[in-house]
């Protein structure tokens, strides 16, 4: 079946920093990648998604590559600030009709000044 | 943001008794999904709509049941909550069930099984 595995949190990181969070992924097929965001008593917002190989989804700084050769759609951000603390979501989605979503379990990521 | 509106956003209930949230949205999308977040698992999908009275299970699916008699509205009821049911609650919305189409989220119920 598929999965999403991301990389353990918290991630802690001065404002300014440079963010890379790890997200691979196993699925049959090719699938579509995403990345939530969470923030604290809220849902999950979509925050970018990339739909082939190689596609480069972009959003309020961040962005992530997929990369089929690594199975792998990393988060980066050049330089993070305090309101980017929240919990990010790796998800990928199936393609053909009656596709589910399916997600990491998610990475804390704690800016501090 | 999406127009999805979750009710209630809190709820404490005891063991036994029966729990209905509802799923409320103003988008007349088609796809409607239940999830719950627990710490460690991500959100993992208890059942989803593709229509008016068209419903099917997710991976967590024992305990629960939904219903789905109008396009804007998607109850999940607990039959008989218990403490392993304690968890924030998700509903989401999809304009497709294609793989590029993105679910838009709600901003979930807390409930409380004691």
């Amino acid at each position: 079946g598929n999965s999403v595995t991301q990389m353990e949190g918290p991630v802690t990181l001065s404002e300014e920093a440079f963010l890379t969070i790890n997200c691979t992924y196993t699925a049959t097929g090719y699938p579509s990648l995403f990345w939530y965001v969470q923030y604290p008593g809220e849902g999950l917002q979509l925050l970018l998604k990339a739909t082939k190989a190689d596609d480069k989804g972009s959003n309020k700084g961040f962005e992530a590559t997929y990369r089929k050769e690594t199975t792998s759609f990393h988060l980066e951000k050049g330089s993070v600030q305090v309101s980017d603390s929240a919990v990010y979501f790796c998800a990928l989605r199936d393609t053909g009709t009656a596709s589910k979503l399916t997600f990491g379990t998610g990475t804390r990521l704690q800016v501090t000044l | 943001d999406a127009g999805i509106t979750q009710s209630p956003r809190h709820k404490v209930t005891e063991t036994g008794t029966p729990v209905t949230l509802r799923c409320h949205q103003t988008e007349n999308h088609r796809y409607m999904y239940w999830y719950r977040q627990d710490p460690g698992h991500g959100l993992r999908l208890i059942h989803y709509s593709y229509g008016v009275k068209d419903t099917d299970k997710g991976e967590v699916s024992d305990g629960y049941s939904v219903s789905r008699s109008k396009t804007e509205d998607f109850l999940l009821t607990l039959e008989s909550a218990t403490s392993s049911q304690t968890s924030v609650y998700f509903c989401a919305i999809s304009e497709s069930d294609t793989g590029a189409s993105p679910l838009h989220f709600g901003n979930g119920t807390r409930l409380t099984v004691t």
